[in-house]
């Protein structure tokens, strides 16, 4: 497709369960990134991917987040053990470098975003 | 890390009314983009503005980065524009993560 695409658009799941998000980038883009937006607030960085590898997972909140990118085109986010503050909408972004200089090669794209509610 | 700070929190404009919204930044940076977040939620590409002056159709963008900050103008406001504007930059010396000011959040009335 043309732009980003993340599935599913809503999850519902309960307290203790594992749960996998999925992103289709654009097509070409080196760079995946994943956000988390909770209501009212703008969105904060989770991980970001060069290529299949991840090349800064700073902003993963604790070990029951992870995620994988392995053939460095989708990528998929995986929670474990979810808890109700998990609660939020999950982004997928991709750029079509990863270049930390920046360049116009550096904007990132968003998808529509998982809904994610945790009960 | 980066602060972002988005000024006014909200706006309430009449059709066809001009505004200007604020984007102040505690860093430099390689990377500053403007999004329009859609009632529906979708994040819109308004612009990559890391520097200078951009205009698309009836909006425009400054940005002056050895002041750290970036101005977004809306003319002629139309109804379809009210949403979250949010600006986000991507610090020099903070990685490849976008970091997010806290938006914008303009009603446009009829």
């Amino acid at each position: 497709g043309a732009g980003v695409s993340q599935t599913p658009s809503n999850k519902v799941t309960e307290k203790g369960k594992y749960v996998e998000l999925r992103c289709d980038p654009i097509s070409g883009h080196t760079a995946l990134y994943w956000y988390r937006q909770s209501l009212g607030q703008g969105p904060e960085f989770l991980i970001y991917f060069q290529g299949t590898g991840a090349a800064d997972d700073s902003g993963l909140p604790n070990d029951r987040f992870f995620a994988v990118r392995p053939e460095g085109s989708v990528s998929t986010l995986k929670i474990q053990r979810t808890e109700r503050g998990d609660s939020a909408v999950y982004l997928c972004a991709s750029s079509l470098t990863g270049i930390l200089a920046g360049g116009p090669g550096d904007t990132q794209y968003f998808g529509p975003g998982t809904r994610l509610t945790v009960l | 890390g980066i602060q972002v700070e988005q000024s006014p929190p909200d706006l309430i404009l009449q059709e066809g009314a001009n505004s200007t919204l604020r984007c102040n930044f505690s860093d430099s940076v390689n990377n500053l983009q403007w999004f329009h977040q859609n009632p529906w939620g979708q994040l819109i590409n308004l612009f990559y503005i890391p520097s200078g002056t951009k205009q698309n159709g009836r909006l425009s963008a400054t940005t002056v980065a050895t002041e750290r900050y970036s101005l977004l103008y809306i003319s002629s406001s139309q109804t379809t524009d009210s949403g979250v504007y949010f600006c986000a930059v991507k610090g020099k010396a903070a990685g490849n993560k976008l970091t997010f000011g806290g938006g914008t959040r303009v009603l446009v009335k009829p």
